[in-house]
């Protein structure tokens, strides 16, 4: 089992709707954090979770949420879509020193 | 804030020969990590190598080796004896090594490097 799960893998949404990515963790780590990725990009954050208490914008969290639920879930909210949301969603979990990746959700906004 | 550049949208190498990438960073901070992250087609993120700031030793995991430049600010990805399973997007990645007590955390990434390998 993947040590990084997030679902849905893929997604097809319209724009307006609200949108829950979701991710859990079993690598027992406090840090998680939400990125982006568009094409020529690279990856930008989002959120990102020191604990259960502390959460954290990144650099480009307008239009998302966050929620974290337990040390092991986190959870990003786009409470309305729209098209320029389609993206890869990425969560990563840490402790010390690199990230740990889950396998992306693809999210498309019609 | 830190910034991530790979001045390289693409590179080309034959099968079996060998290939860097560039990556070049801009910090104020001594102490970091830095990182070169494959992204395969099936776009998983898988974490190719490392290297901590304080370490003047270049890390190495069997045919990937990096030359970290300090003072230069450079972190270059060495691939040796490129394979077609090389074929992948690569990213280099930035993070301070201030963990604790709060303030910004998570990678700052350079846009990519898109790697073919020619068989």
């Amino acid at each position: 089992d993947a040590d990084v799960t997030q679902t849905p893998r893929n997604r097809i949404t319209k724009t307006g709707k609200r949108i829950m990515l979701e991710c859990s963790q079993t690598k027992g780590h406090d840090r998680m954090y939400w990125y982006r990725q568009d094409p020529g990009l690279g990856l930008q954050l989002i959120y990102y979770s020191f604990d259960v208490k502390d959460i954290n914008k990144g650099e480009i969290s307008d239009g998302y949420s966050v929620s974290r639920q337990a040390q092991a879930k986190f959870s990003l909210s786009l409470e309305s879509a729209i098209p320029n949301q389609t993206a890869l969603y990425f969560c990563a979990t840490s402790d010390n020193s690199p990230l740990h990746f889950g396998n992306g959700t693809r999210l498309t906004v019609t | 804030a830190q910034t991530v550049t790979q001045s390289q949208p693409e590179m080309s190498v034959q099968e079996a020969e060998t290939v860097t990438l560039s990556c070049t960073y801009d910090t104020s901070e001594s102490d970091y990590y830095l990182f070169w992250y494959k992204q395969p087609p099936s776009r998983q993120m898988i974490l190719v190598i490392r290297q901590e700031a304080y370490k003047q030793q270049n890390a190495t995991e069997n045919r990937f080796s990096v030359n970290f430049q300090k003072a230069a600010k450079s972190f270059s990805l060495k691939i040796s004896d490129s394979q077609l399973g090389d074929a992948a997007m690569y990213f280099c990645a930035y993070r301070s090594a201030r963990l604790v007590g709060g303030g910004a955390d998570g990678l700052t990434f350079g846009k990519g490097t898109h790697l073919i390998i020619q068989p």
